[in-house]
Order: structure tokens, then sequence, then C-alpha cells
């Protein structure tokens, strides 16, 4: 069981804005900065978002974070074919002293 | 250009050890802390390791401590996971992947290479 929490999956359809979320604790989330990663099907993780809402260079402004209290979302506006991918959530957590990931959210485009 | 190639991954049985190894090129290694995430096959992601830039400051994840040891070497552009007493949990995909900073308390990782696989079994 993951220390961060992310629903096991998501759909929309093309077009559409979907939100994935991500529930932490007051010493993860709640302390600490949270990074979202991209995982397309056979390839490593891609950095999407980091520092809650900040896109690295090259990633569409159709990606966004946002954080509240222990909690976090990735949203992704005007869905394509080419979002279907998983999505994880990442945030150090001071009671741990270690880095802690979300389950994983799947995310199909219908 | 940022390259991570990982290597050493194999088929070994429960209790025995391997090494990892993640050569960096691209990037001034020292300035950044470097980090091991684990994939079990159809599984979801694990941080397993970090270390900062300078090498002198590790983190492990409960499930590892005591038995993975990361490590790098600067002067060779080098990561390394020293892993014993393996179980058959520890089947994955292990990626290393590049900080942001040189603190090892970061999730942020820029780049990442393209995994070696572990396989534990009898």
């Amino acid at each position: 069981q993951s220390v961060l929490t992310q629903p096991p999956s998501a759909s929309g359809t093309p077009g559409q804005r979907v939100t994935i979320s991500c529930s932490g604790s007051r010493s993860s989330i709640g302390a600490n900065h949270v990074n979202w990663y991209q995982q397309l099907p056979g390839t490593a993780p891609k950095l999407l978002i980091y520092g809650d809402n900040q896109r690295p260079s090259g990633v569409p402004d159709r990606f966004s974070g946002s954080k509240s209290g222990t909690s976090a979302s990735l949203a992704i506006s005007g869905l394509q074919s080419e979002d279907e991918a998983d999505y994880y959530c990442a945030a150090w957590d001071d009671s741990l002293n270690g880095a802690v990931f979300g389950g994983g959210t799947q995310l199909t485009v219908l | 250009e940022v390259q991570l190639l990982e290597s050493g991954g194999d088929l070994v049985q429960p209790g025995e050890s391997l090494r990892l190894s993640c050569a960096a090129s691209g990037f001034t290694f020292s300035s950044y802390a470097m980090s091991w995430v684990r994939q079990a096959p159809g599984k979801g992601l694990e941080w397993v390791s970090a270390i900062g830039g300078s090498g002198d400051i590790t983190y492990y994840a409960e499930s590892v401590k005591g038995r993975f040891t990361i490590s790098r070497d600067n002067s060779k552009n080098t990561l390394s996971l020293q892993m014993n007493s393996l179980r058959a949990e520890d089947t994955a995909v292990y990626y290393c992947a590049k900080a942001t900073v040189v603190s090892g308390r970061s999730t942020r990782s820029d780049y990442w290479g393209q995994g070696t696989l572990v396989t534990v079994s009898s």
C-alpha cells in the first residue's frame, strides 16, 4: 500500500478535462513539494510537473498541478490520445526520511 | 546530452547479491543527487534509495534498509547499488534517476535511465 493515495484509474474522451488526485499526509505533501510523472507503456517515467505546479520546458500547458494542504491534483485539459499513460505523484516524507510515490493512475482516453 | 545507462541486472537466487551500476554523462555528476527507483512487473514505481551529490548522505526505503547500499564515484561519473540478501519481492526493473539539486531529499528527477531488470527466483 502506497503512502500517497491515487485512484487506480481515470478516463475521458478527447478534448475533455480530467483530474487525478493524490492524497498524502502532513509529513509528505503537507510539508514538501509534489512532483508528477508520466509513464508511457514500456518507457521510463518522465517528469511532468514539479514544485506542485511548475511545468518543465517542453511539457504542454494542457498539464497543470495544484496542491492544497495534504492533497495534490494533476489536471489534463484538452485530452489527447497520446496522454494515455500511467501517472504518478511523488513527494518527500519527513517522517519516513525518504521519498514516496503514489500507487499510480492509469489514464484511458476513450 | 544527459545520458544514464544502467547495467548489472540479472537472474539471481534468493539470498544472493547483485551490484547495479549507472553510468552518467552529459552533466556535472557531482553537482546532483541521484536515486534508484524500481518497478515490479505490472506494478507502480517504488523509491529505493538516494544519495547526495558529494556521496556523504544516503537515504533508503524501509524495504531495503540494511540490505542495499547506494554509493557513487564522482571521479568516474558512476552510481551504484549493492544489493545483498535478495528476495523474490526485489524483482523489478531498477531505474537510476538524476535529481535537479545536490541534496538527496528530493523527488524531482529530470532524467531517468532505461532501467535494468533484476529477477530473484529459484
